[in-house]
């Protein structure tokens, strides 16, 4: 069946620090790809998306590439904020149904 | 924007009690889902539906069911809950359809709630 992985946390940053956070897949068919951001005290927000091979989603100055050849969807941003401190899934979907990574919690100290 | 909202952000039951978790979407949304979320785990599907009435399995169906009866209300039920349904719940809510033959629409997620079963 369909899965994703992505890397275990918690993550721990400094304002204006590089972020990443790889996630990679495994599904039949050509599934779209999902970064999904959940605040504290918040349900999920779609942070980003991508449909196809090589499409980039991009949002509030995160961006992941949908690279086929490595079955990955890795979550990028170059200065991180302490705002942006929360829990990023990844997930794809096929037909109806979301897969979900275990989530990675990100913590930006000022 | 669309709006999903759910009737409680905690609730406390205990072993054995039926529990009702409501679910409401403002957007004509055909599409359902009830999640629930664990540490580690990340969302794992219970249940779907993608139409008044119809309903499917997720990934972790045993120990609840759903209900359908109006297009924008979605319900979990725990039969007889139990302490290992200590979660957090969440709804979602989609609109159908493909953008080049492959599903593309987001799903909408509720602020959750935090079920305790003593």
């Amino acid at each position: 069946g369909d899965s994703v992985t992505q890397m275990e946390g918690p993550v721990t940053l400094s304002e204006e620090a590089f972020l990443t956070i790889n996630c990679t897949y495994t599904a039949t068919g050509y599934p779209s790809l999902f970064w999904y951001v959940q605040y504290p005290g918040e349900g999920l927000q779609l942070l980003l998306k991508a449909t196809k091979a090589d499409d980039k989603g991009s949002n509030k100055g995160f961006e992941a590439t949908y690279r086929k050849e490595t079955t990955s969807f890795h979550l990028e941003k170059g200065s991180v904020q302490v705002s942006d401190s929360a829990v990023y899934f990844c997930a794809l979907r096929n037909d109806y149904k979301l897969s979900f990574g275990a989530g990675t919690t990100v913590t930006v100290r000022a | 924007d669309v709006k999903v909202t759910q009737s409680s952000r905690y609730l406390v039951k205990r072993t054995g009690e039926k529990v009702f978790l409501e679910c409401v979407q403002d957007m004509d949304h055909e599409n359902m889902f009830w999640y629930r979320q664990d540490p580690g785990l990340g969302l794992r599907l219970i249940y779907f539906s993608y139409d008044v009435k119809m309903k499917e399995k997720g990934d972790i169906p045993e120990g609840y069911s759903v209900s359908r009866e109006k297009k924008e209300r979605f319900s979990l039920i725990l039969e007889s809950a139990s302490t290992n349904q200590t979660s957090m719940y969440l709804c979602a809510s989609s609109p159908p359809g493909t953008s080049g033959g492959r599903p593309n629409n987001e799903q909408f997620f509720g602020p959750g709630t935090r079920l305790t079963v003593l």
